[in-house]
């Protein structure tokens, strides 16, 4: 099974800087998908990002990017200029297989935007 | 289309007793997932199913469990002779099979259970 890793239970970012949350993976897999869900106290998993292992640039989506490091078995999550309503529990997770077969999180990191 | 939608959102039941909770996926996509969510954790994996088959099914998804999805568009998630252990949010998500979706999931609010 592939074991999704977030060392960061809980960080606090001013508002409007950027943010890193970590993430990392363990397969042995050479076609896998990663993704990044956000939170939010209602409860409701909210899509952010997605990176294929093989694409080849680091995938991005308005304000978040995602910093794909295939050695090092990282897919850190990179929020730019932080607002208030970003304040939510965020999951990355794995397509482990490429075929959505079953999907691991890991158990989230708790980000706060400081007024 | 509303996205997937999930009943009910609360749900308070008495240890024993057995509980059924529907999940409506987003209308193009023939894949439909249960997870099982508890407080400080990350959604774990129950099953799924791909249009009326169910394909996958974890260990964590007793015999006390059962998932169908008759006609390959919503799905129930019952829980015979509910235990306090299964207290959690379960959460249900849709995706389309194939590359071009990448198997992105799309979840619905979720069902908050509670067993006194």
């Amino acid at each position: 099974a592939q074991k999704i890793t977030q060392t960061q239970p809980g960080m606090f970012v001013q508002e409007k800087e950027a943010v890193t949350l970590d993430c990392t993976y363990d397969t042995s897999d050479q076609s896998y998908g990663l993704f990044w869900y956000k939170q939010p106290s209602s409860g409701e998993m909210i899509f952010l990002i997605y990176q294929g292992s093989y694409d080849e640039q680091n995938a991005t989506e308005g304000r978040y990017s995602l910093n794909f490091q295939k050695a090092r078995k990282s897919a850190n999550l990179v929020i730019s200029a932080s607002q208030l309503g970003d304040s939510a529990m965020y999951f990355c997770a794995s397509d482990p297989t490429f075929t959505g077969n079953q999907f691991y999180f890991g158990t989230g990191t708790s980000l706060t935007v400081i007024p | 289309d509303t996205g997937v939608s999930q009943d009910p959102r609360h749900k308070i039941t008495k240890r024993g007793q057995n509980v059924t909770f529907r999940c409506d996926p987003i209308s193009e996509h023939n894949r439909l997932y249960w997870y099982r969510q508890t407080l400080g954790q990350g959604p774990e994996f129950l099953t799924y199913f791909q249009n009326e088959a169910q394909l996958e099914k974890s260990r964590l998804l007793s015999d006390r469990f059962s998932a169908e999805r008759p006609k390959g568009s919503f799905s129930t998630l019952e829980i015979q002779r509910t235990e306090q252990g299964d207290s959690a949010m379960y959460l249900c998500a849709s995706t389309s099979s194939g590359r071009i979706a990448k198997n992105i999931q799309y979840f619905g609010a979720g069902t908050r259970l509670s067993v006194l």
